[in-house]
Parts: C-alpha cells; structure tokens; sequence
C-alpha cells in the first residue's frame, strides 16, 4: 500500500548541474502534480498532469521540466539548478482535476 | 490575486484542550475548499468542503465551511500530542485547469 513514492529523498547539487526527481503512483490515478514548499509560503504548484499524455505549467514553472512517462510516473526535471530552487518538493496523485491530493513523502533538495 | 490566509500562524496547548483554525479565502471561481495535516513528511488529507453549513466530522475533528464570508474552521476536540503537527488548508477553484491555492499553514503544538 505504497501510494506516492519519490525519490531520492534528499539531494544536494551544486549551481548549474542537474537532476531528476522520480515520482511513482500506485492508486490508478489520472492525474499527477508537482508542488514545491518553502517556510512561510505554502505549497506552490509547479507542473501538473491531468492524464497521461499531458502536461501543464501551474504557478512556478520557470527552470523546471517534467514528463509524464505513464499513468503511474510522473518527473521533474531541474536543467540548471540555482540557490532558488533549494527547497522541499512534493509529487501528489489524485483521481481527477477536482478530487483531493494524496502526496509523496518530499524530496529535500539544497542547491549550493 | 487569489488569496489563503491561515490563523493563527502557531499555537501551542495542552492535551485534552479545544482548538480552532482558521482559513480565510478570496479566490475566484471558488470549488471547494480542504484541510490537510502534514507531521514530518507528506501531507494528509482530512476534509474536503464544498457546501456551506454542512459539518464535516471524524473522529475528534470537524470542520465546516462558511460561503458567504469565505472562512473554514477546524476544530480539533480533546487534543493529543498526535495532533501535533502543520495544518494546511487550499482553495480550489473551478477554472478548467487544477488551480489550488494553498494556505501558509497553522503550526499545532500539543504539550502534555
């Protein structure tokens, strides 16, 4: 009973390199997000997926990537990463556009 | 601007007390509106609110919307230093696209 599975759970990276954040779901779900948070500003949505084969930018999409690889895979992609992009970031699945979130346990990324 | 606003920004009370959060709103398109409890990693999900007046319940915690002033409270009865832990809730809005906005989050510290 596994639902929303990411990886790795912490990383740190050096300015300018890059990485993949791996999110896997186990609940059938339609639809996938990628949120970011950051002390004091809530939860900030950066991509989302309504359905598999589709891909749409949310709130803070600037330097990122994603790409849903399947119904149950859903990645995000830091090309360059910048000091700004320290944060905890946090892959959630749900049924459809309009039915609750469930989420991962975060990715802790510091970028130095 | 679409906006959450959570109250208080932390509280901290004894087992066995009553608390109350507060989540303000102005969005447009308003849908629904959820509470989320987030310890250490993912956040959980509790309620999701659509209609005014109408109490939601589990356990020792109930939650009920207001439309028309466009606040939610979670109350949280008989505490326990489980209920430790963020409290978050969103606004989500009717837009055709997943558009949630989330709340900075209340910070519950339950003491023995």
């Amino acid at each position: 009973n596994a639902g929303v599975t990411q990886t790795p759970k912490f990383q740190v990276l050096k300015t300018g390199q890059s990485m993949t954040l791996q999110c896997a779901q186990d609940m059938n779900h339609n639809s996938m997000y990628w949120y970011r948070q950051d002390p004091g500003m809530g939860l900030r949505l950066i991509y989302y997926s309504a359905s598999e084969g589709t891909t749409d930018k949310g709130e803070v999409p600037n330097g990122y990537n994603v790409s849903r690889l399947n119904k149950r895979e859903f990645s995000l992609r830091l090309e360059s990463a910048a000091p700004s992009q320290t944060s905890v970031y946090f892959c959630a699945s749900s049924e459809n556009l309009i039915s609750p979130l469930h989420f991962g346990n975060g990715t802790r990324l510091t970028v130095t | 601007e679409d906006k959450v606003v959570q109250s208080p920004l932390s509280l901290v009370v004894h087992e066995g007390d009553t608390v109350t959060l507060n989540c303000s709103y102005e969005v447009t398109n308003f849908r629904s509106l959820l509470w989320y409890k987030q310890e250490k990693k993912a956040p959980t999900f509790l309620f999701m609110l659509t209609s005014s007046g109408i109490e939601k319940k589990s356990g020792r915690l109930s939650s009920i919307l207001d439309k028309k002033e466009l606040f939610s409270i979670l109350n949280i009865t008989a505490t326990q230093t489980g209920d430790s832990a963020i409290y978050l809730c969103a606004a989500d809005m009717d837009t055709g696209r997943r558009a949630l906005t989330f709340g900075s989050g209340t910070r519950l510290q339950v003491q023995p």
